[in-house]
């Protein structure tokens, strides 16, 4: 079965450290891979994108995700947390073919410490 | 770039009523619409799929008698929870699709607050 797995429910750092939020997913298929930001009774706003292009994937706000097949992972990643930073992140997958169905992973909550 | 309009923002109402919530792509046709769940501090759970001018696809252990969905035209679809009762009450967004943008992603609404009494 398809699956996106975020490692850890809470990540939390101090302003100015990095930010790393895990996704692993499970596919036999090469994917397309989304990071989502959701801030507190908001939709979701795309972060990047990862669509068979490049494997180092540059999104908005600073953040960036490595897609690694060997790994299946796709973790986001940020040099230097700022405290507008802290929101929910979904990891999120969708399969060529289909009509772009989205597969979440459970998200996580970033906190930014001062 | 694309934009998806959710509306209204909130709804509280008391149990038994039929609420309806709207969404609508303002800069393209979406031919596919999504709506999801999402309670809180969890993620989104997918409901259905809307597809313009047919039946929608409901994901397993979705009511279709409870969450209606239409999708009349190319750029709105509603979802309707008939006779709601507090269960219900979450947080509901939409999202859509641009199929002339390629594997895109899809663009979310800013989402729905329905809370029953």
């Amino acid at each position: 079965a398809q699956s996106v797995t975020q490692l850890g429910s809470h990540v939390s750092v101090s302003e100015g450290a990095l930010v790393l939020l895990r996704c692993n997913y499970s596919s036999s298929v090469p994917p397309y891979l989304f990071w989502y930001v959701q801030y507190p009774n908001q939709g979701l706003q795309l972060l990047l994108k990862y669509t068979s292009a490049a494997t180092l994937v540059k999104g908005i706000n600073g953040f960036e995700a490595e897609f690694k097949k060997s790994e299946t992972s796709f973790h986001l990643t940020k040099p230097s947390a700022h405290m507008s930073d802290a929101a929910e992140y979904f990891c999120a997958v969708a399969y060529s073919g289909n009509t772009g169905k989205l597969i979440f992973g459970q998200g996580t909550t970033l906190q930014v410490k001062p | 770039g694309a934009v998806v309009s959710q509306h209204p923002s909130r709804v509280i109402c008391k149990s038994g009523t039929s609420v309806k919530i709207e969404c609508r792509s303002l800069d393209f046709q979406a031919t596919t619409m999504f709506w999801y769940r999402q309670f809180p501090k969890q993620s989104l759970m997918l409901m259905a799929t809307s597809n313009e001018g047919s039946k929608a696809t409901y994901e397993q252990g979705v009511e279709k008698d409870k969450f209606l969905i239409n999708h009349a035209s190319l750029t709105l679809s509603t979802l309707t929870v008939t006779s709601a009762h507090p269960e219900d009450s979450s947080f509901y967004i939409c999202s859509a699709r641009d199929p002339g943008a390629g594997h895109q992603p899809q663009h979310f609404g800013d989402g729905t607050r329905l809370s029953i009494l």
